[in-house]
């Protein structure tokens, strides 16, 4: 079985600062990581994924994530937010060929 | 780049109607999986489908809910008699056996129950 822990459900932030919006996890089998983006009354929007290879991956709209495997964390990372980037952040877990588990969501709410 | 595709996009339907929802799977994908999400939480897992049969199913998924992929292409979750807990965005979502397998998600379809 598989588990997400999004630490923060609200991250307010003050435009053009960086953010860090933090998921760790665990599971007893593989797992890739997804970092997905819901904006109000719209659907899951895939930000990035890591699969396997470099742990550093990039995303749309300017986000990265690390994954570390010793700390079972996957934070998701953008050096300067803009108002545009507020909405709900997702991480997910998925084994292979199997089900999707995520967090709670972190709302990520950008001030001017 | 292929898309799974959700009809439709809005249903309001009254208490204790039958609703069918529609997902249009990426077309070479074989495991299939319905998710919700009510409104302000988070998303959950409701079943995933695999050589014609369920493979996994969640608590959220009793008797009032059956799956079905009634030809090669759409993959259709039904509930029978809809309540109004019922209501949540529901999303499709579809993968393939190979080694870098990830689920690939529709935009969901957002059901309204009166």
């Amino acid at each position: 079985a598989q588990s997400v822990t999004q630490l923060d459900s609200q991250v307010p932030v003050f435009e053009e600062a960086p953010v860090e919006l933090r998921c760790n996890y665990s599971s007893s089998v593989s797992v890739y990581l997804f970092w997905y983006v819901q904006y109000p009354n719209q659907g899951l929007q895939l930000l990035l994924k890591y699969l396997s290879g470099s742990t550093l991956v990039k995303g749309i709209n300017g986000f990265e994530a690390e994954f570390n495997k010793s700390q079972t964390s996957f934070h998701l990372r953008k050096p300067s937010v803009h108002i545009s980037d507020t909405a709900e952040y997702f991480c997910a877990v998925t084994p292979r060929a199997g089900k999707s588990t995520f967090g709670d969501g972190t709302t990520l709410t950008v001030k001017p | 780049e292929p898309e799974v595709t959700q009809t439709p996009s809005h249903q309001v339907t009254q208490m204790g109607q039958e609703v069918i929802l529609r997902c249009v799977p990426i077309s070479n994908h074989l495991y299939f999986y319905w998710y919700r999400q009510i409104l302000g939480q988070k998303v959950e897992f409701l079943v995933s489908f695999y050589n014609n049969e369920i493979s996994e199913k969640s608590e959220i998924f009793d008797d009032q809910f059956s799956v079905e992929r009634p030809d090669g292409s759409n993959f259709t979750l039904k509930i029978r008699s809809t309540k109004l807990e019922d209501s949540a965005m529901y999303f499709c979502a579809s993968s393939d056996a190979g080694m870098n397998t990830e689920a690939f998600f529709g935009q969901g379809t957002r059901l309204t129950v009166v």
